[in-house]
């Protein structure tokens, strides 16, 4: 059974750093594409940014670019979201899923259950 | 960037109804590369069709999708009280994005 656990979202102040991570199981994590959707609260879903398989390949939402950095740990079955700078609007469940393929053009599926970032002073 | 719009915002309808939900996207989505998502209170999304037109595993023949190019649409044939939902189109041809969503609501 695949799993996404996802853990690290925090209260933190406007100009802050974030680090969150998603533990994968059940699938041969490093052949296939990760990535991470938002939902602010009481709005709709938000796609931030994906990794290839390999981690040799990312992509980024406009909104997150130069201040979000995703990789990922194949040999532990880890991705993460390194995030900098962060605004009140970043404030947002953040979902880890898991694309169909190794590289580009993925549908999400499964989600995690998603970790709450809070951007507030 | 490929902005998806779904109509409409809001739909009522009563168990047994058919659903007809659209999302239109500002401009062709490369290889019918739209999907639908299923999203109930305090869960997270769940997919239900992929290629704009294949049903995900385990999701019931009650729910289907047509479309390409620029408009598409996710049918619900008959709906049952589990489908009362919002419902979210994502494309995945140039890079990610999501539509605003559509709530299904009970009339």
């Amino acid at each position: 059974d695949v799993q996404l656990l996802e853990s690290g979202g925090d209260l933190v102040q406007p100009g802050g750093s974030l680090r969150l991570s998603c533990e994968a199981s059940g699938f041969t994590f490093s052949s296939y594409a990760m990535g991470w959707v938002r939902q602010a609260p009481g709005k709709g879903l938000e796609w931030v940014s994906a990794i290839s398989g390999r981690g040799d390949n990312t992509y980024y939402a406009d909104y997150v670019k130069g201040r979000f950095t995703i990789s990922r740990d194949n040999a532990n079955n880890m991705l993460y979201l390194e995030m900098n700078s962060l605004r009140v609007e970043d404030t947002a469940l953040y979902y880890c899923v898991k694309g169909k393929y190794s590289g580009s053009h993925n549908y999400f599926d499964p989600w995690g259950q998603g970790t709450l970032v809070t951007v507030s002073s | 960037e490929i902005v998806l719009t779904q109509s409409p915002g809001t739909l009522s309808l009563s168990p047994g109804e058919r659903a007809t939900l659209s999302c239109r996207a500002s401009q062709s989505v490369t290889s019918t590369y739209l999907a639908w998502y299923q999203q109930k209170p305090g869960r997270a999304p769940r997919l239900l069709i992929y290629s704009a037109s294949v049903r995900a595993a385990g999701i019931p023949d009650r729910f289907s999708g047509s479309g390409s190019g620029t408009d598409f649409t996710l049918t619900i044939s008959r709906l049952e009280p589990e489908d009362f939902a919002v419902y979210y189109c994502q494309q995945y041809g140039s890079l990610y994005s999501f539509g605003q969503g559509t709530k299904l609501e009970i009339k």
